[in-house]
């Protein structure tokens, strides 16, 4: 199956920073999803994108799905500590289902 | 706003024993799916399911397993003889189809097999 990476995995931030992760795939994709997970919850789609080169907003949530078809990043400006959680990347090539990343942990620097 | 929902939270059962977990789907959503995520580890499918019969399914998805959508609202994942190792937290998505293939997440059934 497809392989994802997703970095970095864990990162910390302090209110107000702009924070930036990614995620490749040794194949192409035809579509890219970005979810949230908080502990014991399950996955909050963010974004989702359809086509290479396409850059979407979603408010402080911005993210772009490659042209190569096999990366994807997401940006979250001004960050506020109920962004800590865990994100996730998700690549969908044909058929339904979705590829997984192992996820990006963002913790509020103390 | 809609939302996939998921019963119970949280079950618990010696090995050996059937479970079902049952979800409901967002309404009018064509397409569902169940994955899983074992703790600390990435989510992982499982099965998908559409007019009624199983569009794909993974590795992880043996005989053990089956899923059902009985009437016109709810979708089930049965585990016939659980193992340890299928202690995860398991989640039914939709998606509404007709173009639109991103998915919705429930907030999952932890399930722990002793």
């Amino acid at each position: 199956g497809q392989q994802l990476n997703q970095s970095p995995q864990s990162m910390f931030i302090q209110e107000g920073e702009d924070v930036s992760m990614n995620c490749t795939s040794s194949s192409i994709f035809n579509t890219w999803l970005w979810y949230k997970q908080d502990p014991g919850e399950g996955p909050v789609l963010l974004i989702a994108l359809y086509k290479a080169g396409e850059l979407t907003s979603n408010g402080r949530l911005t993210a772009q799905f490659g042209i190569t078809r096999k990366d994807s990043f997401l940006n979250i400006s001004a960050s506020i500590p109920s962004d800590v959680g865990i994100y996730f990347c998700a690549g969908q090539l044909i058929g339904y289902k979705l590829s997984f990343g192992a996820g990006t942990t963002v913790t509020v620097r103390a | 706003e809609p939302e996939v929902t998921q019963t119970p939270s949280h079950q618990v059962t010696q090995m050996g024993q059937e479970v079902i977990l049952r979800c409901v789907p967002i309404s009018n959503h064509l397409y569902f799916y169940w994955y899983r995520q074992i703790l600390g580890q990435k989510v992982e499918f499982l099965v998908s399911f559409y007019n009624n019969e199983i569009s794909e399914k993974s590795e992880i998805f043996d005989d053990q397993f089956s899923v059902e959508r009985p009437d016109g609202s709810n979708f089930t994942l049965k585990i016939r003889s659980t193992k340890l190792e299928d202690s995860a937290m398991y989640f039914c998505a939709s998606s509404a189809g007709r173009g639109r293939y991103e998915q919705y997440f429930g907030p999952g059934t932890r399930l722990t097999v002793t």
